[in-house]
């Protein structure tokens, strides 16, 4: 189906492993975006791209990393997972710049140990 | 992006209309008026935007006000499913980091 997926939907990885979360969108959308969801806090901006090979930062990179060889994909790695990156990860997805209508995918649900 | 101001919860009878407040008094002239809403354990799910005129698709309607500093979130017909938290968001996007800035938003509770 069309869309926007995630994967692993749910990871459990020990500190300081490096991980990877997928995210996948078949609507060719130029922007792409990386949240993290957690309690007390809403939903913060990580990284973002505009277009393949282009990607900047949001509001809380550190400790992460993103490429976007492709337009359709833009992972998510963890270089040395922490306790305090666990959380929920939500990819979005946008047509255009400048205007808020962005599409989520269902999330990956990451527990660091 | 202007602050906005939500209630914390509100409860609506399944197969009324829920009306869902927002103030954003100082939203600027070319700031959009966004909802979203999440379902518990989803991803936010993008429901309508508006900028001056009122604005209604499939899922809801938007009525905002001629000064434009409240809008309000009509869903027509709430069903159980509808129970979420709705974020109001107020932006024009552009310039630096595109991401969305939510809020505490609306625990809507349908009931039965």
């Amino acid at each position: 189906d069309a869309g926007i997926t995630q994967s692993p939907r749910y990871k459990i990885t020990e500190t300081g492993r490096q991980v990877t979360l997928m995210c996948h969108q078949t609507w060719s959308h130029s922007y792409m975006f990386w949240y993290r969801q957690d309690l007390g806090h809403g939903l913060r901006l990580i990284y973002y791209s505009a277009a393949a090979d282009i990607t900047d930062k949001g509001e809380v990179p550190d400790g992460y990393v993103v490429s976007r060889s492709k337009t359709e994909n833009f992972p998510l790695t963890l270089e040395s997972a922490t306790r305090s990156q666990t959380s929920v990860y939500f990819c979005a997805s946008s047509e255009m710049r400048g205007i808020y209508e962005q599409y989520f995918g269902p999330g990956t649900r990451l527990t660091v140990t | 992006d202007a602050k906005t101001t939500q209630p914390p919860s509100m409860d609506c009878a399944e197969g009324r209309a829920a009306n869902l407040p927002c103030n954003h008094s100082t939203i600027s002239g070319n700031e959009y008026v966004y909802w979203y809403r999440q379902i518990h354990s989803q991803g936010p799910q993008y429901i309508i935007h508006g900028l001056k005129n009122n604005e209604t698709n499939e899922m809801a309607s938007l009525i905002i006000t001629e000064d434009r500093k409240s809008s309000t979130l009509i869903l027509p017909h709430a069903t159980l499913r509808d129970t979420a938290v709705y974020y109001c968001i107020a932006g024009r996007g552009g310039g630096g980091a595109d991401g969305l800035t939510f809020g505490k938003g609306t625990h809507l509770i349908i009931q039965p």
